[in-house]
């Protein structure tokens, strides 16, 4: 089956910074990628996605960058505010979704 | 709110008791998936419907547990014989299938707690 891993379990950025989170894949035929985040006591909510036809795709302060020359998927957070402190998943989505172990973000005032 | 939701949001139960948890989907969705969610990780693959008909279990879904969505709308998950290890977040979601992107939004989960 698919394996998705996050290069850090755990990222601490100052309020106003950029954050960057990483995601590897396994699979090279995975071609849709999701991100969601995860606040404490609630389910995982959907933040952008990205398809494999394309390299960078933009939302409302996050950008998804895939290269998937060595199967890798970022999400960057443009001046990280407090709400973004949570758990973030990179899921491949092949009709169900294979999460990885998520990157818990702390945004510091 | 139209979101997903699921009842109860946390079941605290002895071992060898049995749990049912409910979801009920966006309205329009015709995909509902069931996840578990232990602490430290991603969500993990339990079954889908695709409108009442199941169309796939994970080696993870023992004999123990079963899932139904009888008329298409809202879904079951029981839990026979519970044991410590079922302790978990049960997470739920819901797609529309036909649409090109199948993302899936989730409930707020069931905490299940065995004792």
């Amino acid at each position: 089956g698919e394996s998705v891993g996050l290069h850090l379990p755990t990222l601490s950025v100052q309020e106003g910074d950029n954050s960057i989170i990483n995601c590897a894949y396994s699979n090279s035929a995975s071609d849709y990628f999701i991100w969601y985040k995860q606040e404490s006591g609630k389910g995982p909510q959907f933040i952008i996605d990205i398809r494999s036809n394309m390299d960078k795709r933009q939302g409302q302060r996050v950008t998804v960058l895939l290269n998937k020359t060595v199967k890798h998927l970022s999400l960057q957070i443009a001046a990280t505010q407090p709400g973004d402190s949570a758990v973030y998943f990179c899921a491949v989505n092949d009709y169900k979704l294979s999460f990885g172990a998520g990157t818990t973000v702390t945004v510091r005032a | 709110d139209t979101g997903v939701s699921q009842d109860p949001r946390h079941k605290i139960t002895k071992r060898g008791q049995n749990v049912t948890f409910r979801c009920d989907p966006i309205s329009e969705h015709n995909r509902l998936y069931w996840y578990r969610q232990t602490l430290g990780q991603g969500p993990e693959f339990l079954t889908y419907f695709q409108n009442e008909a199941q169309l796939e279990k994970s080696r993870l879904l023992s004999d123990r547990f079963s899932a139904e969505r009888p008329k298409g709308s809202f879904s079951t998950l029981e839990i026979q014989r519970t044991e410590q290890g079922d302790s978990a977040m049960y997470l739920c979601a819901s797609s529309f299938w036909a649409d090109a992107k199948n993302i899936q939004y989730f409930g707020a989960g069931t905490r299940l707690s065995v004792l």
